[in-house]
């Protein structure tokens, strides 16, 4: 069974500078991998994702990730946040028979002024 | 627009009722998916649905029934609600493979 773990529950930051938001996870088998953001009150959309070929990703919105298999993660980093950045982030990981997904508990990415 | 419309948006129950969260999709996906969202568990699996007429087990699936008697509709039931049942319900779709979900914008069921 996989498993994932985003260790930071909220990420403060200031508008344009850097953020990188950790993902691990653990599989037995071969995985996808996927970031989804999700605005307040709103439902779930994919940011981007790994399926296989090149380990840098990128995604909308100028966010991209890297997946590195001998360190299992699939951290996602954005070179300079807007405040419209702000919102709740989760990785989730399906082994490649896709089933289904399993995500993470979450980061809470704040952008200030 | 294409998408994953979940009614109802809100409802409140009292502990014991019934009721069905109605989840309908119309890009022809054989997966459908139904998930709770709690504050620091992230979004955790009730049922699923490889096509129609089937349906499996998630990580949560006690006190939840399901069907997917067509295959552009997953309902989900709860037949005597719990406060534990609290929560914000979505429900996903997707195609074979691995393109990932579309969500529903989700339900706010509070249970009193």
């Amino acid at each position: 069974a996989q498993s994932v773990t985003q260790l930071d529950s909220q990420v403060p930051v200031f508008e344009e500078a850097p953020v990188e938001l950790r993902c691990n996870y653990s599989s037995s088998v071969s995985v996808y991998l996927f970031w989804y953001v999700q605005y307040p009150n709103q439902g779930l959309q994919l940011l981007l994702k790994y399926l296989s070929g090149s380990t840098l990703v990128k995604g909308i919105n100028g966010f991209e990730a890297e997946f590195n298999k001998s360190q299992t993660s699939f951290h996602l980093r954005k070179p300079s946040v807007h405040i419209s950045d702000t919102a709740e982030y989760f990785c989730a990981v399906s082994d490649v028979g896709f089933q289904k997904l399993v995500f993470g508990t979450g980061t809470r990415l704040l952008v200030s002024p | 627009n294409a998408g994953v419309t979940q009614t109802p948006k809100f409802r409140v129950l009292k502990t014991g009722q019934s009721m069905t969260l109605l989840c309908a999709q119309d890009m022809n996906h054989e997966y459908m998916y139904w998930y709770r969202q709690d504050p620091g568990m992230g979004l955790r699996l009730i049922h699923y649905s490889v096509g129609e007429g089937t349906t499996a087990k998630g990580e949560v699936p006690d006190g939840y029934n399901v069907s997917r008697l067509k295959k552009q509709n997953f309902l989900l039931g709860l037949e005597s609600a719990a406060p534990s049942q609290t929560s914000v319900y979505f429900c996903a779709s997707s195609q074979q493979g691995a393109g990932g979900y579309t969500f529903g914008s989700g339900t706010r069921l509070t249970v009193v």
